[in-house]
């Protein structure tokens, strides 16, 4: 039984650029959250995607977009990257309505090196 | 707006020691907890849920409890090894099924 998968797993870009993560949830989940975690800290969440729209979104600036597929896979675009978008971006899959009682599932993530 | 905490930041223990991580959280409104490990770059393994009626949950050499109305939840690590050296973190699942995290602690086991 497949986990979540994440791609790329490292990834550097130059200031303003543009870049497009990739996650595959966890076989049976439909639902799918996005996290950043700085150095040092604990994870932030993003936005999460169920029916490949977009449920619910934390603090984040628009220039950080999504999208969900209809076999669940989603992506996470981030435009204009900044210095401070380099972080470790984490993907977690869930059971709609179910993530309050089986939990969530992780990805291994994607390292962003902004420069 | 929820806030978790978690102390201490960093601990470090020699191998055989028995260790309690300590989590606490702002608003008692919860799903559930969840305990995750994270090794240094790498993604977040959950180790235990409780769902808010539960009291506790166990697994192996772990222990893990939550008393939602003081909005506090200890990690009790057993006979603690090094290869127990990891980020330990807790998260609350609340409105809206998102999870919000504390800081970690930082555990290391010496041999």
């Amino acid at each position: 039984d497949a986990g979540v998968t994440q791609s790329p797993t490292h990834l550097i870009k130059t200031r303003g650029q543009q870049v497009t993560l990739r996650c595959s949830p966890k076989s049976g989940h439909d639902t799918v959250s996005w996290y950043q975690q700085a150095l040092g800290q604990g994870p932030q969440f993003i936005f999460q995607y169920y029916e490949e729209e977009e449920r619910q979104r934390g603090n984040f600036p628009d220039r950080f977009s999504g999208h969900q597929f209809p076999n669940y896979s989603s992506e996470l675009n981030v435009n204009a990257l900044l210095l401070g978008d380099s972080a470790l971006y984490l993907c977690a899959s869930s059971l709609a309505g179910r993530g309050s009682s089986y939990g969530y599932t992780f990805g291994s993530g994607t390292r962003l090196t902004v420069v | 707006k929820q806030e978790v905490t978690q102390i201490p930041a960093a601990l470090s223990v020699p191998e055989g020691e028995n260790l309690v991580l300590n989590c606490s959280f702002t608003d008692s409104a919860i799903y559930n907890l969840q305990w995750f490990r994270q090794d240094p770059g790498k993604g977040l393994t959950s180790l235990l849920l409780i769902q808010s009626s539960q009291r506790e949950q166990t697994s192996g050499r772990l222990n893990a409890s939550l008393d939602k109305s003081s909005g506090r939840s200890t990690l009790y690590i057993a006979a603690s090894q090094p290869g127990d050296s990891a980020t330990y973190l807790c998260a609350v699942t609340g409105g809206g099924n998102k999870l919000t995290f504390g800081t970690g602690t930082q555990l290391k086991v010496e041999l």
